[in-house]
């Protein structure tokens, strides 16, 4: 079945740090691919998605591009703010409109 | 801004109590979701609800749940006989199409001790 795998944090960069999180996804067809984002005692907010191939979202500084062919929906940022620590799902939706989820990665952001 | 809001923030009830969790979905939603996320774990999909009525539900989705839409605003969570392992984050969700965003709550933390 689908599923969604994104790397293990958390991840603790220093302010102006360039964020990479990976994010690899199994799926039939071509599923919608998002990033959702829970700053603490918050619910998830969908921070970008792509709904077809080579299709790159942003928001907020972010950016993601889906990779077919490597099945990837990466999440970067330049230069990440103290504002910006969260955590950070991955997820996707296929056929249905059901969402799945990564396990989450959480980011730490130091002054 | 429109939210989803979620009561309780927490629920603490003991093994083999019902519980029901209660979420507000955006006024001019149609699609309504549970997801619950374990502590530790993966953002699970539960139940999909739409015209009253489910549209797919998940293998955890078992008859110990249900879910209804008792007054046009309300989407309740009906936990019949809570165990152990129903602990969890649970989140409601809403979208007014089903391709379109789902607009999370802030979840509901219930503990069964």
């Amino acid at each position: 079945g689908n599923s969604v795998t994104q790397m293990e944090g958390p991840v603790t960069l220093s302010e102006e740090a360039f964020l990479t999180i990976n994010c690899t996804y199994t799926a039939t067809g071509y599923p919608s691919l998002f990033w959702y984002v829970q700053y603490p005692g918050e619910g998830l907010q969908l921070l970008l998605k792509a709904t077809k191939a080579d299709d790159k979202g942003s928001n907020k500084g972010f950016e993601a591009t889906y990779r077919k062919e490597t099945t990837s929906f990466h999440l970067e940022k330049g230069s990440v703010q103290v504002s910006d620590s969260a955590v950070y799902f991955c997820a996707l939706s296929g056929i249905t409109d059901k969402l799945i989820f990564g396990t989450g990665t959480r980011l730490q952001v130091f002054p | 801004e429109p939210e989803v809001t979620q009561t309780p923030s927490h629920q603490v009830t003991q093994m083999g109590q019902e519980v029901i969790l209660r979420c507000v979905p955006i006024s001019n939603h149609l699609y309504f979701y549970w997801y619950r996320q374990i502590l530790g774990q993966k953002v699970e999909f539960l139940v999909s609800f739409y015209n009253n009525e489910i549209s797919e539900k998940s293998e955890i989705f078992d008859d110990q749940f249900s879910v209804e839409r008792p007054d046009g605003s309300n989407f309740t969570l009906k936990i019949r006989s809570t165990k152990l392992e129903d602990s969890a984050m649970y989140f409601c969700a809403s979208t007014s199409r089903p391709t379109y965003e789902q607009y999370f709550g802030p979840g509901t933390r219930l503990t069964v001790t």
